[in-house]
């Protein structure tokens, strides 16, 4: 049964700093493209980043260039999402994705999601 | 950015009925388009891709159609637990923009 579990999830200041972590099982995790996507109370769904099955390739949206950094630990099947500079506007929950290329990425299995609330 | 638009913002259903959902991108996205169901409590979850494509395992009665920049999704015939929202995803430009979703009530 594949599984993503994420975790970190918290309440931060703005400014702050803040690492997501997703384990995930139940499919071989390196051959897949995984990243992130977030959905803000009342808002709708939003890529954040995403990660080549080895790494050497990220994305990101533009609104966190500069500021979050994906990474992935394939070894023990785990993805990252580094969070710097948190903003109001990052508050969201944040969904580990398991994602699949066709001309563009989808996500083909969703996390349960982890809460990040950014406020003073 | 490509805008992803759908319509209507709420629909009201009796379990039974025929329900069609509208998702309309800015630009043309060929038939890059992908459709998620998000439960109450529940991740999202993908049902259809390329525009078409159902998810092994989804109920039959779902059904996506459409290319370039409108598209629809059909449930042919509710049921309860089909309540929820549903999103479509452009994914033909990086990064893969998301409609502001269709809630789906049942009444």
């Amino acid at each position: 049964e594949v599984q993503l579990v994420e975790s970190g999830g918290d309440l931060v200041q703005p400014g702050g700093s803040l690492r997501l972590s997703c384990a995930a099982s139940g499919f071989t995790f390196s051959t897949c493209w995984m990243g992130w996507v977030r959905q803000a109370p009342g808002k709708g769904l939003e890529w954040v980043a995403n990660i080549k099955q080895d790494g050497s390739d990220k994305n990101y949206v533009d609104s966190v260039k500069g500021r979050f950094t994906i990474s992935r630990d394939n070894a023990n099947n785990a993805l990252y999402l580094q969070m710097n500079s948190l903003r109001a506007d990052d508050t969201a929950v944040y969904y580990c994705a398991r994602a699949l290329w066709n001309n563009g990425w989808f996500v083909h299995f969703w996390g349960q999601g982890t809460l990040v609330t950014v406020s003073s | 950015e490509i805008a992803m638009t759908q319509s209507p913002a709420t629909l009201s259903v009796s379990p039974g009925e025929r329900v069609t959902l509208s998702c309309r991108a800015s630009q043309s996205i060929s038939n890059n388009l992908a459709w998620y169901q998000h439960k109450p409590g529940q991740p999202p979850r993908l049902l259809i891709h390329g525009a078409s494509t159902r998810v092994i395992g989804m109920p039959a009665r779902f059904s996506g159609s459409g290319s370039g920049t409108e598209f629809t999704l059909t449930i042919s015939s509710l049921q309860s637990e089909d309540l929820g929202f549903y999103y479509c995803q452009q994914y033909n430009i990086w990064p893969g923009t998301f409609g502001q979703g269709t809630k789906v009530e049942i009444k």
